[in-house]
């Protein structure tokens, strides 16, 4: 089946360093992505979107970029802090029985050394 | 508001004990899902309800579990006879309609002895 994943389980930053991680999806009729960040003990939050008639949005120190060609996805962040220190999923809706459904990705986690 | 609420947040029982977790979506929202995560197979998703009604229950693992949303502010997820297998954190979303962000509440932590 279609699923989505993400090419790096661990992503290791300086403070204050870019960071960009990375999401493949292969749902083509997919056309609307999420990011959540998940920190430990606590649910999975939101933290952009992006529709398919889109290929970039951004918001406070935070891009994603959409490829549609290559169904690739990725999440930047901008002068990384140590409270970025996280899991990143990305998700995308998937057509399940009428409905979209969130169907997430395994999960990147990001380390911020000080 | 605040947010999804779900209860309880930690859970300890023996094998063959019956489990119910409980959730509270975020008001007005009109779509549910019970999420279960663990490290070896992450976020999948368990049971899907728009408007009160399941509509998609696919990734129920088996006949051992049951879904119910009796009202718009309340949803259980219920495990009976629970197994060691069933030890997860179990995640509640809620989100307003199609097209938009689900909303996760802080889980709950499910361990089965």
């Amino acid at each position: 089946g279609e699923s989505v994943g993400l090419h790096l389980p661990t992503l290791s930053v300086q403070e204050g360093d870019n960071s960009i991680i990375n999401c493949a999806y292969s749902n083509s009729a997919s056309d609307y992505f999420i990011w959540y960040k998940q920190e430990s003990g606590k649910g999975p939050q939101f933290i952009i979107d992006i529709r398919s008639n889109m290929d970039k949005r951004q918001g406070q120190r935070v891009t994603v970029l959409l490829n549609k060609t290559v169904k690739h996805l990725s999440l930047q962040i901008a002068a990384t802090q140590p409270g970025d220190s996280a899991v990143y999923f990305c998700a995308e809706n998937i057509a399940s029985g009428g409905s979209y459904i969130p169907t997430f990705g395994r999960g990147t986690s990001l380390i911020v050394h000080p | 508001d605040a947010g999804v609420i779900q209860s309880p947040r930690h859970e300890v029982t023996e094998m063959g004990q019956e489990v119910t977790l409980r959730c509270k979506p975020i008001s007005g929202h009109n779509s549910l899902f019970w999420y279960r995560q663990t490290m070896m197979r992450g976020l999948e998703l368990l049971i899907y309800f728009n408007n009160n009604v399941p509509i998609d229950d696919s990734g129920m693992p088996e006949d051992r579990f049951s879904a119910k949303m009796p009202n718009a502010s309340f949803s259980t997820l219920k495990i009976q006879p629970s197994e060691p297998r069933d030890s997860a954190v179990y995640f509640c979303a809620s989100r307003v309609g199609e097209g938009t962000e689900a909303f996760f509440g802080q889980g709950t932590r499910l361990t089965v002895v």
